[in-house]
């Protein structure tokens, strides 16, 4: 049972382009979605979240969209550097719940 | 120490034994949990300890998995007569409160069973 579903699986893109990941949740309890980035060997380390009261937050380089209606939600990196090479997941979590649903992850791969 | 850290950061084992996986969360967080990671997917959820006590364990697989966090910091994940299947990265992750916290992971245990 996948409750949350991500796309692509990976990605190129040149350096100062923009990357776009997108995930699509099922549970409507979820009310909270947080995005990770790993780099290889390493844990995930939070990006940036986002709650479902607001459509869109932005943090630097990076913005998540949130369409409640559709159970849809995705991130943007800008301008796109070669350190952002890594893997993102979408992740989902309900307020009364502790443990966070996760994508599938996305490969990044940065062209210089 | 600055965050999450876990022991051993690789472990290879034979089909048929036990291992123990630990994990120390950042100091002053109650709320502590377990995840797998098998190669090339997402982290799935295993248990969450508030506290000393285990608040959720619906993500163990079976009863060959077993942990404990028995002082309410330090936690050691317990897997008997490991299978193939078990090889995974396991990664702990803690948080400040139980509720809306954010997780910070370790950097995982990578095991391998043969």
């Amino acid at each position: 049972q996948q409750q949350v579903k991500q796309s692509p699986q990976s990605l190129i893109v040149q350096k100062g382009g923009i990357s776009i990941i997108n995930c699509a949740y099922e549970n409507t309890a979820f009310d909270y979605f947080p995005w990770y980035q790993q780099f290889p060997g390493k844990g995930p380390a939070l990006l940036i979240a986002i709650r479902p009261d607001v459509s869109e937050k932005k943090e630097g380089r990076f913005t998540i969209s949130f369409n409640k209606s559709a159970k849809q939600f995705s991130l943007h990196i800008m301008d796109s550097q070669p350190g952002d090479s890594a893997t993102y997941f979408c992740a989902a979590n309900k307020a009364a719940g502790n443990k966070l649903t996760f994508g599938g992850g996305t490969r990044v791969l940065v062209k210089p | 120490g600055a965050g999450v850290s876990q022991t051993p950061s690789n472990k290879v084992t034979e089909k048929g034994k036990y291992v123990e996986l630990r994990c120390d969360p950042i100091s002053g967080h109650t709320a502590l949990y377990w995840y797998r990671q098998s190669l090339g997917q997402g982290p799935e959820f295993l248990i969450y300890f508030q506290g000393t006590g285990a608040a959720d364990d619906s993500g163990l697989p079976n009863d060959r998995f077993f942990a404990v966090r028995p002082e309410g910091s330090v936690s050691t994940l317990k897997i008997q007569r490991t299978e193939r299947g078990d090889s995974a990265v396991y990664l702990c992750a803690s948080s400040l409160r139980s509720q809306g916290g954010t997780q910070y992971f370790g950097p995982g245990t990578r095991l391998l069973v043969l």
